[in-house]
């Protein structure tokens, strides 16, 4: 595999259901990210980790939980989600966490909550 | 505070006719501005980026934008359309340091005609 990979590509959850959502770059870098893109509204930066390290979270809600093992992998845990989190959730990486550096993203997850 | 819009959610021009997306930005000081695209079901791909270099910026899939000081602008511009380009097209801007100051505009959905 080359890139960056998401699985899965879709998911339907209930709301008192526990899921992880599941991200893996083949890049080398060691900066990757969580957006959620919403219908209609500017893509939403989640969380950053750079070398592993949680270095932004966006006043995300606690249903949402970021794991970061390792630069190559990153998760991102879901529980008691409501039916407003259902969106497209994109994962990126970069070389390290500088703007000038260029973001490549996974296809996302569509995740809807029922 | 940094912001971008993107004027426009939804463009639409023939196979072969001028492509131009608009993009404005705030910001108090020189910006670091980017172009991504995102194709149907696929994660956003880097089109070209603007990091204080030339003002004119050559992208991918012959792609290109300028920035314009005066105008607060870095609108994006390809000679001539092809079906292909139907995509959603995002402008984003950062003031530097982290890529957690990256924000986005809304999206422009570009749809070619034959």
């Amino acid at each position: 595999e080359t890139g960056v990979t998401q699985t899965p590509r879709h998911l339907v959850m209930g709301m008192t259901n526990k899921k992880s959502l599941k991200c893996e770059q083949h890049l080398g870098h060691n900066a990757m990210y969580w957006y959620k893109q919403s219908a209609k509204k500017p893509l939403e930066l989640m969380f950053v980790y750079n070398f592993k390290e949680q270095t932004e979270n966006n006043s995300v809600p606690s249903r949402f939980s970021p794991e970061c093992p390792n630069s190559s992998h990153l998760f991102l845990h879901l529980h008691t989600l409501q039916p407003e989190d259902s969106a497209l959730y994109l994962c990126a990486s970069s070389q390290d966490e500088r703007v000038s550096n260029e973001q490549y993203f996974g296809p996302g997850t569509r995740l809807t909550v029922t | 505070a940094q912001s971008v819009t993107q004027l426009g959610s939804h463009v639409s021009v023939s196979e072969g006719a001028l492509v131009l997306l608009r993009c404005n930005y705030s910001s108090s000081v020189p910006p670091y501005l980017f172009w991504y695209v995102q194709y149907p079901n696929q994660g956003l791909q880097l089109l070209l980026k603007y990091t204080s270099a030339a003002t004119l910026v050559k992208g991918i899939n012959g792609f290109e934008a300028e920035f314009k000081k005066s105008e607060t602008s870095f609108h994006l511009t390809k000679p001539s359309a092809h079906m292909s380009d139907a995509a959603e097209y995002f402008c984003a801007v950062s003031l530097g340091g982290s890529q957690g100051n990256l924000i986005f505009g809304k999206g422009t959905k570009l749809s070619v005609k034959p």
